[in-house]
């Protein structure tokens, strides 16, 4: 069975404050991992994709990172607008349908 | 071009009561899915479709029902309401034969059954 865990749980920030949000997985072969942000009262919406082991994304100030084992997020001088939930999902296996997420980082960042 | 549209957004039921959540999606997708969202859960897949007039059990399908008729559109039922329903439900929909795997959401149903 697919394995993914997002950690911290959350994260609070000062603006300007870079950090990373830490994806592991635990799959047997893997398709691509996704990263999307969720607003409050929103549905999540796609920022990445990710298919082989030491890609990188890149999209204003998220940078998106692919190891055999984990996925990192980092945010380089957030400002507050970059408050969201991040969600982590991959997608595995012969199948090209089924995601499985990650229970996500609800990053605050602070004026 | 709205994308995946979810109706109602909102929605109280008593227990034992039914409803029929909608989704509509206006991109030609193949897939569509319903999955809802706890806290500290993460997203849960219900059930899902390949194309028009199948569907499949997902993770959590126990309490629900699913049809799609047309292509565009995915139902979601509860035919007998219960408290552990009260969630968040999302619908996405995925392109397929392009290599990219990339799921598209609604904004959600927010349901609370009392």
């Amino acid at each position: 069975e697919d394995q993914v865990t997002q950690s911290p749980e959350a994260l609070r920030l000062q603006e300007g404050e870079s950090s990373s949000l830490n994806c592991s997985y635990t799959v047997s072969g893997l398709r691509g991992l996704f990263w999307y942000r969720q607003d409050p009262g929103k549905g999540p919406e796609f920022l990445f994709t990710l298919y082989s082991a030491g890609e990188e994304k890149e999209k204003e100030r998220l940078k998106a990172t692919l190891t055999k084992k984990e996925s990192f997020l980092h945010i380089t001088a957030p400002k507050p607008e970059d408050s969201a939930t991040y969600l982590c999902a991959v997608q595995a296996g012969t199948n090209d349908y089924k995601l499985s997420f990650g229970a996500g980082t609800t990053v605050t960042v602070r004026a | 071009n709205a994308g995946v549209t979810q109706t109602p957004k909102f929605r109280v039921l008593k227990t034992g009561q039914s409803m029929t959540l909608l989704c509509a999606q206006d991109m030609n997708h193949e897939y569509m899915y319903w999955y809802r969202q706890d806290p500290g859960m993460g997203l849960r897949l219900i059930h899902y479709s390949v194309g028009e007039g199948t569907t499949a059990k997902g993770e959590v399908p126990d309490g629900y029902n699913v049809s799609r008729l047309k292509k565009q559109n995915f139902l979601l039922g509860l035919e007998s309401a219960a408290p552990s329903q009260t969630s968040v439900y999302f619908c996405a929909s995925q392109v397929t034969g392009t290599g990219r795997y990339i799921q598209y959401f609604g904004a959600g149903t927010r349901l609370s059954v009392l």
